[in-house]
């Protein structure tokens, strides 16, 4: 079955402590791999595209990285503003170009 | 405007009434979807259009629900005889690429 998990569910860090977010899918061929930010009463807000293993995209404090597994969203020496629900979807070649199937999320908490 | 606006903002419908949202893409936009976010859950895929006509309905959970995009800009989602099931937040989205698309605030639809 095609599926996309996402971990931790929730994350509290600090300002100023970087972590990583993991991502990790099962799918019929990875057609892409899209990472969203989501703040509550909000629709996603894209942050990135992946199409190929090995593949990075940066962003201000944000590095995504893929593997042919999973893929990762760095953040470094994070601030209060980035605390947010954090959305990993991907594309796969058994559903059509539109057809996005998304993880549940981790919930960032970046305290000052 | 310059991202996707969805109308209304928050529907409360009873239960068994016919209610229609409304998706005003970002201009030029070909590609443009309909997702559905429950509580605590990433959004789920409802239907994909690409110009006037839906490239991927597989996601329309049942024959109550019916979406049209009749001039290749603006769709309505109607959704007949609504159900409590039903409740959550209702997202439109328009890309110019599949997959890295811009998403509305959503529509929080309620049914009583």
């Amino acid at each position: 079955e095609d599926q996309v998990t996402q971990s931790p569910e929730a994350l509290r860090l600090q300002e100023g402590e970087s972590s990583s977010l993991n991502c990790s899918y099962t799918v019929s061929g990875l057609r892409g791999l899209f990472w969203y930010r989501q703040d509550p009463g909000k629709g996603p807000e894209f942050l990135f595209t992946l199409y190929s293993a090995g593949e990075e995209k940066e962003k201000e404090r944000l590095k995504a990285t893929l593997t042919k597994k999973e893929s990762f969203l760095h953040i470094t020496a994070p601030k209060p503003e980035d605390s947010a629900t954090y959305l990993c979807a991907v594309s796969y070649y058994g559903g059509s170009q539109g057809n996005l199937i998304f993880g549940k999320g981790t919930k960032l908490s970046v305290k000052p | 405007g310059a991202g996707v606006s969805q109308t209304p903002s928050n529907k409360v419908t009873e239960k068994g009434k016919y209610v229609e949202l409304r998706c005003d893409p970002i201009s030029g936009h070909t590609a443009l979807y309909w997702y559905r976010q429950s509580l605590g859950q990433g959004p789920e895929f409802l239907i994909y259009f690409q110009g006037t006509g839906a490239a991927d309905d597989s996601g329309l959970p049942n024959d109550r629900f019916f979406a049209v995009r009749p001039e290749g800009s603006v769709s309505t989602l109607k959704i007949q005889r609504t159900e409590r099931g039903d409740s959550a937040v209702y997202l439109c989205a328009s890309s110019l690429t599949p997959g890295s698309a811009f998403f509305g605030q959503g529509t929080r639809l309620t049914v009583v």
